[in-house]
């Protein structure tokens, strides 16, 4: 196990709703990277944090938000759900801003929006 | 164009078999590659790094070419746990990206 925590582990939303999802990095990192992965794709990457602060966003609308708390864990915000949001939510924790260190996954949040 | 192209297969193979996945990226400031493993419904995980010299971890050997911009991915003597979709990954400024990931079944 990576030790990377993501709650809740499935969601059901209707269009228009507005859904926060988290998670716990592994022990020791400071960076969180979010990442979607529709059905049959791979992952894309929303964007990362590191010490609390955003390094990076991918291609993502501004309803897409985040933070990182002092103990750098994470949220995910999503507001106002489309049904193109309907994906597995991944989370991974590394070290330092991601470059250079592994990075290792959560198990995922799975949201369905209605 | 996406930053990492992949064959999505499937790749149907009976045990004992050798496979090779390969896939193509386009951002040539790319800095670390990889080979990730993701089972039906789960996380990725990483398989393996991928250098420039190539490199082996038992049964699996990748190869990077920098100069066509090309990774691969070679599993020898299939079992049938190697069942899983196979995510070529590159790393820039911080951030993965994914292939679509190649679907692998290996039949008994």
């Amino acid at each position: 196990e990576t030790g990377v925590t993501q709650s809740p582990t499935h969601l059901i939303k209707t269009r228009g709703q507005q859904v926060t999802l988290r998670c716990s990095s592994q022990s020791g990192h400071n960076t969180v990277s979010w990442y979607q992965q529709a059905l049959g794709q791979g992952p894309q990457f929303i964007f990362q944090y590191y010490r609390e602060e955003e390094n990076g966003r991918g291609n993502f609308p501004p309803r897409f938000s985040g933070l990182q708390f002092p103990n750098y864990s994470s949220e995910l915000n999503v507001n106002a759900l489309e049904l193109d949001d309907s994906a597995l939510y991944l989370c991974a924790s590394s070290l330092d801003g991601g470059g250079g260190e592994t990075q290792y996954f959560g198990p995922g949040t799975r949201l369905l929006v209605l | 164009r996406k930053e990492v192209e992949q064959d999505p297969g499937p790749f149907n193979v009976p045990e004992g078999a050798t496979v090779a996945f390969n896939c193509t990226y386009s951002n040539s400031a790319s800095q670390s590659f990889f080979w990730y493993r993701q089972d039906c419904r789960k996380e990725p995980k990483l398989l393996m790094s991928v250098y420039s010299s190539g490199n082996e971890d038992g049964r699996f050997t990748a190869q990077l070419n920098r100069a066509s911009q090309y990774i691969s991915l070679l599993i020898r003597d299939s079992k049938l746990s190697d069942s899983a979709t196979y995510l070529c990954v590159v790393k820039a400024l911080g951030r993965l990206y994914f292939g679509r990931g190649t679907q692998l079944t290996v039949w008994p």
